[in-house]
């Protein structure tokens, strides 16, 4: 059982636009800064986003972040069959003292 | 170019141990923080442990307290994770991942899988 709440799977055609949401509490993204990973089991995570909106040079725009509150949100747009993959967001907790992630949001394309 | 390298995973027996190695090439691992994290067959990614870039701090996720050790060599610009009394549901892939400021990892390995099993 995930500390954070993220929906299982979304899918969407080429070019469409996503988004979805990672849920939490106020001992994790109600106090701390939120990133977000793109994974292919097997392979080593991508950092997407960190600090809840930067994003890192050599990510294109097609993908933002933002928070509010106690949930945090992903969003691609123009999605291209590259972007299927396992979406994580990952966040410190303060009472538990461990950082948490989310179960995962699978793309489809 | 700046590089984790994961090593030493394997098959292990229930209750045995495993040494995983994390090496950094490309920038000076001893100056950040480092975690663990792990990927269970069919589950998502679970952080493990921490330490902190000065040794004074490390944190370990419960099940595994007690079992686990994360260590420093900052003359060979590597850590460790020692991995004691594994048990089948330590079975994973295992990644080192560099924190930055910001609480965020911003260079991961291509991880190593241990396998625990008899």
């Amino acid at each position: 059982q995930s500390v954070l709440t993220q929906t299982p799977s979304v899918s969407a055609a080429p070019g469409r636009k996503v988004t979805f949401s990672c849920s939490g509490t106020g001992s994790n993204i109600g106090r701390d800064s939120v990133s977000w990973y793109q994974h292919l089991p097997g392979t080593a995570p991508k950092l997407l986003i960190y600090e809840n909106d930067q994003r890192p040079s050599e990510i294109p725009d097609r993908f933002s972040g933002s928070k509010s509150g106690t949930s945090a949100t992903l969003a691609i747009t123009g999605l291209q069959t590259g972007d299927e993959a396992d979406y994580y967001c990952a966040v410190w907790d303060s009472s538990l003292t461990a950082y948490v992630f989310g179960s995962g949001t699978k793309v489809t394309v | 170019e700046e590089r984790l390298v994961e090593s030493g995973g394997g098959l292990v027996q229930p209750g045995g141990s495993l040494r995983l190695s994390c090496a950094a090439s490309g920038f000076t691992l001893s100056v950040y923080s480092v975690n663990w994290f792990r990927q269970a067959p069919g589950k998502g990614l679970q952080w493990v442990s921490y330490i902190s870039s000065n040794r004074d701090k490390s944190y370990y996720e419960d099940s595994v307290k007690g079992r686990f050790t994360m260590s420093r060599d900052h003359a060979k610009n590597s850590l460790y994770l020692q991995m004691n009394s594994l048990r089948p549901e330590d079975t994973a892939v295992y990644y080192c991942a560099r924190e930055r400021r910001g609480s965020y990892f911003d260079y991961w390995g291509q991880g190593a899988l241990v396998t625990v099993s008899s």
